[in-house]
C-alpha cells in the first residue's frame, strides 16, 4: 500500500493562474513531511519542511500546509519557472528513510 | 556552494557489466542515502549511512548491489552482473544528524543497460 498519495499526477497552468496541489499520507507515526522540486535530469531541490498539523511555511510563490491526513502545496500566480516535477515525502518514527509520493507534473503556459 | 556531488553524471554499460557510482556528500553531514528513481516514480529508498555504519538497507537492495563508505566521508554504490530493470537514475542524499532534518541531493548518475 502506498504511503503517500500525491494529486494530480499532471497539471497545466496558465501564467498567473493559481491552484494547489496534494499530498496524503498515511498518519500513523509521521515524524515529518517534505517538498521538493525537481526539474527534468536534475535531483530533487528542497523546499519545505513541515512537522505537526497547523505548520505554514512559504517561500515566494510558494506556500505549503500541513493537517493531520495531507498537506498542499499552493502556487500563487505561477510564473513559468515553476514549471517542475513537485514531490513530497514523509519520515516516519523508526526509520531515516523518505517515503516518496510520485509527484504532480507542473506545467505553467505564458 | 558545495552541494552533493555524483559521479559520472550518465553511464552506459552492457548487460552484465558491474557499475559504481561515487557520491560526495555535503562536507558537514554524517547521514548518508542512496535512492533509485524511474520514469514517472519517485524516488525509492536503498540504502542509508550513518558515518561509515550503514544502518539500513530496502530489500530492494538485491544482493548484486553493495555500498560502502569507507571514512564516513565519500560513499560508493556497486551494481554487480547488471540486469535491463536496473536502468533508472541514482540519488545520493546527505543530512546532518537529528530529528526528521531535511535531506539534500545530488544530480544523480543516470545508468543505462543495453
Amino acid at each position: 500500500e502506498d504511503q503517500v498519495t500525491q494529486s494530480p499526477e499532471a497539471l497545466r497552468l496558465q501564467e498567473g493562474e493559481s491552484s494547489s496541489l496534494n499530498c496524503s499520507y498515511t498518519v500513523s507515526g509521521l515524524r515529518g513531511l517534505f517538498w521538493y522540486r525537481q526539474d527534468p535530469g536534475k535531483g530533487p531541490e528542497f523546499l519545505f519542511t513541515l512537522y505537526s498539523a497547523g505548520e505554514e511555511k512559504e517561500k515566494e510563490r510558494l506556500k505549503a500546509t500541513l493537517t493531520k491526513k495531507e498537506s498542499f502545496l499552493h502556487i500563487t500566480a505561477p510564473k513559468p519557472e515553476d514549471s517542475a516535477t513537485y514531490l513530497c515525502a514523509v519520515a516516519y518514527y523508526g526509520n531515516n528513510r523518505l517515503a516518496f509520493g510520485k509527484g504532480n507534473q507542473v506545467v505553467v503556459i505564458p | 556552494d558545495t552541494g552533493v556531488s555524483q559521479d559520472p553524471r550518465h553511464k552506459i554499460t552492457k548487460r552484465g557489466q558491474n557499475v559504481t557510482f561515487r557520491c560526495d556528500p555535503i562536507s558537514e553531514h554524517n547521514r548518508l542515502y542512496w535512492y533509485r528513481q524511474t520514469l514517472g516514480q519517485g524516488p525509492e529508498f536503498l540504502t542509508y549511512f550513518q558515518n561509515e555504519a550503514q544502518l539500513e538497507k530496502s530489500r530492494l537492495l538485491s544482493d548484486r548491489f553493495s555500498a560502502e563508505r569507507p571514512k564516513g566521508s565519500f560513499s560508493t554504490l556497486e551494481i554487480q552482473r547488471t540486469e535491463q530493470g536496473d536502468s533508472a537514475m541514482y540519488l545520493c542524499a546527505s543530512s546532518p544528524v537529528g530529528a526528521a532534518e531535511p535531506q539534500h541531493f545530488g544530480d544523480g548518475t543516470r545508468l543505462s543497460i543495453l
